[in-house]
């Protein structure tokens, strides 16, 4: 059973703050790793992926993955009240390019 | 482009219904995927298709069957509701093999069983 574990807060920081949110997957063979945002009551949508171990920006976003340590965060830099959702992290199969989600960390930016 | 497309967007069933959930995709994407959501949970993948005609199980297929109807279409049907389905459903597409990940996903329909 291939698992992706997140924390599931709420996780509660002021404006203006770096938000970390964190994931752990099980399965060593896992290549591609995304992270979704969803707003309450709609889909969820892609926003960051990351492949190689390390970190990718994307403005005020940061990726990293770790795969020794089989973990991958995201970094939301300057965190806005509009940044307040649940974020699913989820981890990519080449099979049939499924994808294999967390139970998401629900984020809270108090202005 | 309307995108990915679900109908019916609620519905209530009594358990023992049954009843097919539509997706639909114009953006001529090769895979398609239907997913449950219950708090706390995450999505978890029900079924999936790579491609047209083919179809496969994910993390929950039971108590589900789906229909690939063409590339556009997608159905999951219930053919005997229980209350333990009660959730919501979202249909997803998704391009080539180098756009992986880059799953799009419908507005959800949101089911009861009582």
């Amino acid at each position: 059973q291939k698992e992706v574990e997140q924390n599931s807060g709420p996780l509660s920081v002021p404006e203006g703050a770096i938000a970390s949110l964190n994931c752990t997957y099980s399965d060593r063979g896992s290549q591609s790793f995304f992270w979704y945002r969803q707003y309450s009551g709609k889909s969820p949508e892609l926003i960051m992926f990351i492949y190689s171990n390390g970190d990718k920006e994307d403005g005020r976003f940061t990726a990293q993955l770790n795969k020794a340590s089989q973990y991958v965060s995201l970094l939301i830099r300057d965190s806005q009240p509009s940044d307040s959702a649940t974020y699913l992290c989820a981890v990519g199969y080449n099979q049939g390019g499924k994808l294999i989600f967390g139970q998401g960390t629900e984020l809270s930016v108090k202005p | 482009n309307a995108g990915v497309t679900q109908t019916p967007k609620f519905q209530v069933l009594k358990t023992g219904q049954s009843m097919t959930l539509q997706c639909a995709q114009d953006m001529n994407h090769n895979s398609m995927y239907w997913y449950r959501q219950d708090p706390g949970m995450g999505l978890r993948l029900i079924y999936y298709s790579a491609s047209e005609g083919t179809t496969d199980k994910g993390e929950v297929p039971n108590g589900y069957n789906v229909s690939r109807l063409n590339k556009r279409e997608f159905s999951l049907r219930l053919e005997s509701a229980a209350p333990s389905q009660t959730s919501v459903y979202f249909c997803a597409s998704m391009g080539v093999a180098g756009e992986m990940g880059e799953q799009y996903f419908g507005p959800g329909t949101r089911l009861t069983v009582t």
